[in-house]
């Protein structure tokens, strides 16, 4: 079994949905948490990164993490077409190194 | 946008030869970090390095190789190229002691071995 489990998708959805995506993991001694967004034939760029349990919100996007379910949760507001990209959740225990999701392709359709 | 590059972004050999996959960042940071990425898969770390004349093997088996005379400069080689090897690579780096885990990726490097 994968330390980090991720719908593959692809998720469809109409211009101005909102767009959750989401996460679950094994490793109880995960602490960092961190969504990445990927373009076709791109490296992942880093969207949110939270520390342990809680919300946070950075414009559009607000990343969730829910550490006593081991599940963790990215939502897109008012989603764009250029929002179409694939979303990777990353996690790691402290000192450790980043275990990836396998991502999950949205499309956001005009 | 973060100041790593790779280079060739694309890459067509066939099996049996030699070659390097470049990667150069120009930020200072001292970790980088070798992913392979297959199409709709997970990343899979395959080297990283924490400094000059620090490598280590990552998580995934490879028969890459890598080195790091310099601080901005992290190939990754492979002596001879199977069909196997046909994947994304893509290059990483970090800077120490930031809070965030804030890997800075280059665009990859897409190989196809025939």
């Amino acid at each position: 079994q994968k330390e980090v489990e991720q719908d593959p998708g692809p998720l469809s959805v109409p211009e101005g949905a909102i767009v959750s995506l989401n996460c679950t993991y094994s490793n109880s001694a995960f602490q960092y948490f961190m969504w990445y967004r990927q373009y076709s034939r791109k490296g992942p760029e880093l969207l949110m990164y939270t520390y342990s349990s809680g919300n946070k919100e950075d414009g559009r996007f607000t990343a969730q993490v829910d550490k006593s379910s081991k599940y963790i949760s990215l939502f897109i507001r008012d989603s764009q077409p250029s929002d179409s990209a694939t979303y990777l959740c990353a996690m790691k225990a402290a000192g450790n190194k980043l275990t990836f999701g396998g991502g999950t392709r949205v499309l956001v359709k005009p | 946008e973060a100041d790593i590059y790779q280079t060739p972004r694309y890459l067509v050999i066939g099996t049996g030869k030699k070659i390097t996959l470049e990667c150069s960042q120009t930020m200072g940071h001292d970790k980088m970090y070798w992913y392979q990425q297959d199409p709709g898969m997970e990343l899979h770390l395959i080297h990283y390095s924490y400094g000059v004349n620090s490598t280590e093997k990552g998580d995934l088996s490879s028969e890459s190789t890598v080195s790091r005379i310099r601080t901005e400069h992290f190939p990754l080689t492979l002596e001879s190229a199977r069909p196997s090897h046909t994947s994304q690579y893509l290059c990483a780096s970090r800077l120490q002691g930031t809070s965030t885990d804030t890997q800075y990726f280059g665009p990859g490097t897409r190989l196809t071995v025939l």
